[in-house]
Formats: structure tokens, C-alpha cells, sequence
């Protein structure tokens, strides 16, 4: 079964950068982009961007831009989201998830578990 | 602010049905399929409707979706107390090139 793992609760300081890891199992990791999401304490979820785990291709929402890097290594299965400048606001908890579908029409299947990122000085 | 416009709260009692709505507009929901994410408290959001109205296999029959022209709605028939939980929906914007999501719509089962 489909499985993605993230890494564990961080803290960091504001002006830190955080990364965070998801890995995956149960299919073929390259044949699925994954996607970013966020969720402030007590908030909705916002889309920070997606990976293609077959090339790497990234896209970015524009909130991001600059500030954010996702990665990929097929030797472990692992996609990565780097996110630096933090501040207060990037307080959230910190979601990897995995597309599903048919190409051209894929969307937002499978979810992690979750990465808590806590900024505070 | 959320693309995607959802009331924050909804609220019934066990075996009523109940429907939570989504409007969005010609970029996204206008033109692009609509999905729902259930999300209980402390859980990773769980894919409940794909395609504006296609249930994952394991999704009870009671949850279903429709979609007409920018908004789209979730209903949830036999409500049940299990069911209180946050409900998203979502959909890919053309013009942000990104996935937006509402707001959420917090379901009380009374």
C-alpha cells in the first residue's frame, strides 16, 4: 500500500531554514509527482508546490517563490522540501502528498503524516 | 483568504443530510474537476471525492459530490457522529498554475 513517511517535529529559529523529508513506498516512486502543503495551527491548507519524482521538474506557487526548493532521490525513494527565511508565519504543520490519476488529469491522493516545523525565537 | 470560498461551519443531527458548499470561479472550479479532503483533528486530510463526484474504493456511498458551473457541493447522507470532522475542497487554478483549497467547512454532528 502507499505509503509516505516524513520526517520528524523541528524547531527552529526565525532566519533558520528547515527541510523535511517524505518517503516513499508501496508503488513506483517515479511514476507520481508529489506536492507540498501546508496547514497554520487552526487553519486551512495551502499548496506550496510539486515535484515530478520522475525529473525533478518542480512548480512552485508564487507565495514561495525564492524562498523554497524541492528535491528528489530516486536511490531512496525520498522527496525533500527546503524552506528558508523562516518566520512565525511558517509555523504549520508541514504535509508531503502524492499524486494519483491519469497523466494529464492527476490530483492530490495520497497524504503523509504530517511534519510539525515550530519558528520561535 | 482562501481561492476557494467554503461557509466555516455546518452543523446536523445523526441521520439528517447535510451539504457543504465550494464556489470558486472561471480559473478554477469553473473549469477544472473539484475534490473533497475529509480531515479529522490531528489527522492528515484524507481524499473523499475525486473528479467532482467520484468515490476512492473504502468511501461510503453516503458522501457524495456535484459540481455546477463554479460551485461544487459535498453532501453527507445517514449522517453520522463519526462523520464530524473538517471538510476541504479543491481544485488546479489555470491562471495560479497551483492547487487551491477552501478555507474548510468544520461539520458538527449534533
Amino acid at each position: 500500500q502507499v505509503q509516505l513517511v516524513q520526517s520528524g517535529a523541528e524547531v527552529k529559529k526565525p532566519g533558520a531554514s528547515v527541510k523535511v523529508s517524505c518517503k516513499a513506498s508501496g508503488y513506483t516512486y517515479t511514476s507520481y509527482g508529489i506536492s507540498w502543503v501546508r496547514q497554520a495551527p487552526g487553519q486551512g491548507l495551502e499548496w506550496m508546490g510539486w515535484i515530478s519524482a520522475y525529473n525533478g521538474d518542480t512548480k512552485y506557487a508564487q507565495k514561495f517563490q525564492g524562498r523554497v526548493t524541492m528535491t528528489t532521490d530516486t536511490s531512496t525513494n525520498t522527496a525533500y522540501m527546503e524552506l528558508r527565511s523562516l518566520t512565525s508565519d511558517d509555523t504549520a504543520i508541514y504535509y508531503c502528498a502524492r499524486d494519483t490519476g491519469d497523466p494529464g488529469t492527476y490530483y492530490i491522493g495520497y497524504w503523509g503524516q504530517g511534519t510539525l516545523v515550530t519558528v520561535s525565537s | 483568504q482562501s481561492v476557494l470560498t467554503q461557509t466555516p461551519s455546518a452543523s446536523g443531527t445523526p441521520g439528517q443530510r447535510v451539504t457543504i458548499s465550494c464556489s470558486g470561479s472561471s480559473s478554477n472550479s469553473g473549469r477544472n474537476y473539484v475534490y473533497w479532503y475529509q480531515q479529522f483533528p490531528g489527522m492528515a486530510p484524507k481524499l473523499l471525492i475525486y473528479r467532482n463526484n467520484q468515490r476512492p474504493s473504502g468511501v461510503p456511498d453516503r458522501f457524495s459530490g456535484s459540481k455546477s458551473g463554479t460551485s461544487a457541493s459535498l453532501a453527507i447522507s445517514g449522517l453520522r457522529v463519526e462523520d464530524e470532522a473538517d471538510y476541504y475542497c479543491a481544485a488546479w487554478d489555470d491562471s495560479l498554475s497551483g492547487w487551491v483549497f477552501g478555507g474548510g467547512t468544520k461539520l458538527t454532528v449534533l
